[in-house]
């Protein structure tokens, strides 16, 4: 099976930066995704990973290291809208290039 | 953007009745769309694979008779809970990927649909 781990819960100061570690285990590692889901709604997608290195998407960047199992996201500048769950998912081949989600954690932004 | 739609958006139903909820994509063709659900704090867990014109894959521990699949075109999959009863109240979330897109690494999910048993 599959292993994916974040912290549960993070809280950070408007404007500033808040890191999202995620380790995973998998067997057929093929991608990384993170998603961003606010209370009540679907999940919306942030970012892809799927080679070592930094992704970066205007305030959000995505990290991944394949040798240990890790990934980070990065929100810089952070806003009161930026209060959410961010779900990091793992696709596998080993179970058939489906997504399996980790925990969430959820980010509360104080001004 | 691809958007997938669901209905109804929230249910409330009495035990034992039987519920069915709509995922639809609405500007793209979707052979494959995914059932989830979510309890309260928790994450999505994949219930099921939904593919047009052929039996649903349900992951390990769901109860393919309870949780009935239906993906009749490809627009459009229905997860119908039967029997229900308080214990699967919950978020219930589809998604799906665009069969005309070379890019295979989005899934687009729908709104949610809250499923409340008395």
């Amino acid at each position: 099976g599959q292993n994916i781990d974040q912290p549960t819960e993070m809280t950070a100061t408007e404007g500033a930066i808040v890191q999202i570690n995620c380790t995973y285990q998998t067997s057929g590692f093929n991608g990384l995704f993170w998603y961003q889901q606010h209370a009540g709604e679907a999940p919306t997608f942030l970012s892809y990973n799927v080679l070592d290195g930094l992704e970066e998407k205007g305030r959000f960047s995505s990290f991944l290291s394949r040798s240990k199992g890790y990934s980070y996201l990065l929100l810089k500048e952070l806003q009161m809208k930026d209060s959410a769950s961010y779900l990091c998912a793992v696709r596998a081949k080993a179970a058939g290039n489906k997504l399996t989600f980790g925990g969430g954690t959820r980010v509360l932004v104080k001004p | 953007g691809a958007v997938v739609s669901q209905h109804p958006s929230r249910v409330i139903c009495k035990s034992g009745t039987s519920v069915k909820i709509e995922c639809r994509s609405l500007d793209f063709q979707a052979t494959t769309m995914f059932w989830y659900r979510q309890f309260p704090k928790q994450s999505l867990m994949l219930m099921a694979t939904s593919n047009e014109g052929s039996k649903a894959t349900y992951e390990q521990g769901v109860e393919k008779d309870k949780f009935l699949i239906n993906h009749a075109s490809l627009t459009l999959s229905t997860l119908t809970v039967t029997s229900a009863h308080p214990e699967d109240s919950s978020f219930y979330i589809c998604s799906a990927r665009d069969a005309g897109s070379t890019n295979l690494n989005e899934q687009f999910f729908g709104p949610g649909t809250r499923l409340t048993v008395l």
